[in-house]
């Protein structure tokens, strides 16, 4: 069964770094997402990407984040400048088509600023 | 804007017991539904969803929902638990964009943290 797939999947970083998450999503899928989960809080939206555009950001997905399908397989969330408050799960999802409202989820890459 | 409240943090129940873990949700316009799990060290699982067709849907494992839109409910339950159940469930809205579009983010509750006693 197809499946999402996320890399690294733990990544330490020193703040102020430049850190890039990969994600792989399910090959037919049309629409990806980020989410992230600070430990002991609920799981958060941050962006939505669609036909190679940002469809909707969160007000935590402010100009130290960016996305990118870099080529036909990849989706990558890249944090600029990394805060201590960046430590999280980061999730990435995808979902097939337009009236396909269920979205899949990679295992995660927990994040680590220190 | 969509919410959704868990209530109860942390259920535990007894091997063989019923299972019921409570989603209620706020949205102003028709939402979808979706129940998922987590298990320790691991990404989130879709259990089940609801997408305005039949009001109780069967999921995998077991698990069924029922949507109530008098009641903005779409409590989770199992009629009889598996220590292989133990895990964090969490209910999950989605709705369109409030500009149009096909976007349909997640909006996702605390979670509830279920745990199976022998």
């Amino acid at each position: 069964e197809p499946e999402v797939t996320q890399t690294p999947s733990h990544q330490v970083t020193q703040m102020g770094q430049e850190v890039i998450l990969r994600c792989v999503p399910i090959s037919n899928h049309l629409y990806f997402y980020w989410y992230r989960q600070i430990l002991g809080q609920k799981v958060e939206f941050l962006v939505s990407f669609y036909n190679n555009e940002i469809s909707e950001k969160s007000e935590i997905f402010d100009d130290q984040f960016s996305v990118e399908r870099p080529d036909g397989s990849n989706f990558t969330l890249k944090i600029r400048s990394t805060k201590l408050e960046d430590s999280a799960m980061y999730f990435c999802a995808s979902r097939r088509q337009l009236y396909s409202y269920e979205q899949y989820f990679g295992p995660g890459t927990r994040l680590t600023v220190t | 804007a969509q919410s959704v409240t868990q209530l109860g943090s942390h259920v535990s129940v007894s091997e063989g017991a019923l299972v019921l873990l409570r989603c209620n949700y706020s949205s102003s316009v028709p939402p979808y539904l979706f129940w998922y799990v987590q298990y320790p060290n691991q990404g989130l699982q879709l259990l089940l969803k609801y997408t305005s067709a039949a009001t109780l849907v069967k999921g995998i494992n077991g698990f069924e929902a029922e949507f109530k839109k008098s009641e903005t409910s779409f409590h989770l339950t199992k009629p009889s638990a598996h220590m292989s159940d133990a895990a964090e469930y969490f209910c999950a809205v989605s709705v369109p964009h409030l500009s149009g579009g096909s976007n349909y983010k997640l909006t996702f509750g605390k979670g509830t943290l279920l745990t199976v006693n022998p």
